[in-house]
Parts: C-alpha cells; sequence; structure tokens
C-alpha cells in the first residue's frame, strides 16, 4: 500500500496537556500536509509541509517533517476538548493527482 | 468555510437501487475527488477529474461511476447498490496546484 501509517492510533489525554501523532509513508514526497476530521464529517485542512521544510508552525499546531527517516509528527499544544477529533495525515508523491491518507489518529480531549 | 456540499448527508436503501451521491463546488476548482471512508478508518481514492469531461479511477476499485459535465458539479453513482457498498463517501475538490483539498460534509450510506 501507498499509503502511510500513523500512531497512535487513538490518544486520550487531559485538557491542557501536549498531544503527539506520527505519521510514516513509504515513498519520496513533495509535500505532506495534516487534516482533521470530527466524527461523521468531512476532512479539514490544518497545515501543509512542504519536503524541503523540517518544522512549522500555525498557532497551537507545530508539525516536523524528517524526510530520511520518512516521518512527521503533529504537535497539538495545550489541547482543548475541542480538539477531540481524528487526525489524518496526506503525503503529495507527485505521482498524478492522487494524495495518500494515513490511518489516521483519534484524539481524545477530557475537560 | 469550504464551498463544497453533499447531498443526500444520509441514505438508506434497499439492495439492488440505483443511486447518485450528488457533490457541488462553488470555487470553481478543477480537480475532484470522491474518496469512500469506513468508520474509523483511512481514506480510499476511489475516482478523480482533472476537469470537465475528464475522470479516472482511483487506487480502489469501485462499481461505481462518476460523470465531470460541469466544472462544479461532480456526481458519483452506483447502479445497483448491495450491502458492500454501505461506507461513507467523501467528495473533495482542490485547485491548480492541488496542494489543498476542500472536503464535503460526506454522504453515509447504508444498504440494506
Amino acid at each position: 500500500s501507498q499509503q502511510g501509517e500513523e500512531d497512535p492510533q487513538a490518544l486520550s489525554i487531559q485538557e491542557g496537556e501536549n498531544a503527539t501523532m506520527n505519521c510514516s509513508y513509504k515513498t519520496s514526497i513533495n509535500n505532506l500536509q495534516w487534516y482533521r476530521q470530527n466524527s461523521g464529517r468531512g476532512l479539514v485542512h490544518l497545515i501543509l509541509i512542504r519536503s524541503n521544510e523540517r518544522e512549522k508552525h500555525s498557532g497551537r499546531l507545530r508539525v516536523t517533517l524528517d524526510t530520511s527517516k520518512k516521518s512527521s509528527s503533529l504537535l497539538i499544544t495545550a489541547s482543548r476538548a475541542a480538539d477531540t477529533a481524528s487526525y489524518f495525515c496526506a503525503t503529495d508523491q507527485g505521482t498524478g493527482n492522487q494524495f495518500y491518507f494515513g490511518t489516521g489518529t483519534s484524539l481524545t480531549v477530557i475537560p | 468555510e469550504a464551498d463544497i456540499y453533499q447531498t443526500p448527508r444520509y441514505l438508506v436503501i434497499g439492495t439492488g437501487k440505483k443511486i447518485t451521491l450528488e457533490c457541488s463546488q462553488t470555487m470553481g476548482h478543477d480537480k475532484m475527488y470522491w474518496y469512500q471512508q469506513d468508520p474509523g478508518m483511512e481514506l480510499h481514492l476511489i475516482h478523480y477529474s482533472y476537469g470537465v469531461n475528464s475522470t479516472e479511477k482511483g487506487d480502489l476499485s469501485s462499481e461505481s461511476t462518476v460523470s465531470r459535465i460541469r466544472t462544479e458539479h461532480f456526481p458519483l453513482t452506483l447502479e445497483s447498490a448491495r450491502p458492500s457498498h454501505t461506507s461513507q463517501y467523501l467528495c473533495a475538490s482542490s485547485d491548480l496546484d492541488r496542494e489543498t483539498q476542500y472536503f464535503g460534509p460526506g454522504t453515509r450510506l447504508l444498504v440494506l
């Protein structure tokens, strides 16, 4: 499969704590994106990091990319109950018009 | 907020029926996509389109068909629904640099 894998599959933390989730992929990429999906809804784009970037910030989000290890991490700082959702990474491998999505991490933030 | 719409949001239908899932976007995006997602699982691309009169199959084999007669409209049709088609179907679009996909709210399909 060309799709990535994320770990952990599920994560439960207390409000205010930081949440870290990881994504690994198999081939070289042009960019990697993170999306959030609330239960039963469509995905919402969070952040994009290009293959020549190592770290990127957006608000409480921090994304890192290690192309030598073919992995990325998403850190959500000072988590809130509203952050409860599934988080997916998606890679643009430049092979066509397809994005390859990971298996997702289900995050629960307990108030 | 993304201007991409899917109807119906929920559909319960009997085996053998023909169904069409609608997807429309008002952003003028050339590229549109259909994904299938089972609960708690990853997304699988089943169809995509570069623009009007262009359609391609994705990695996941699907018995569905799509059409792209207008830029803003990308309907998906199942000629004869089966219980194995029960899933969530997500439509998305992106602009030419295809760096970000905008997703609709999804259609949850249950075939009895």
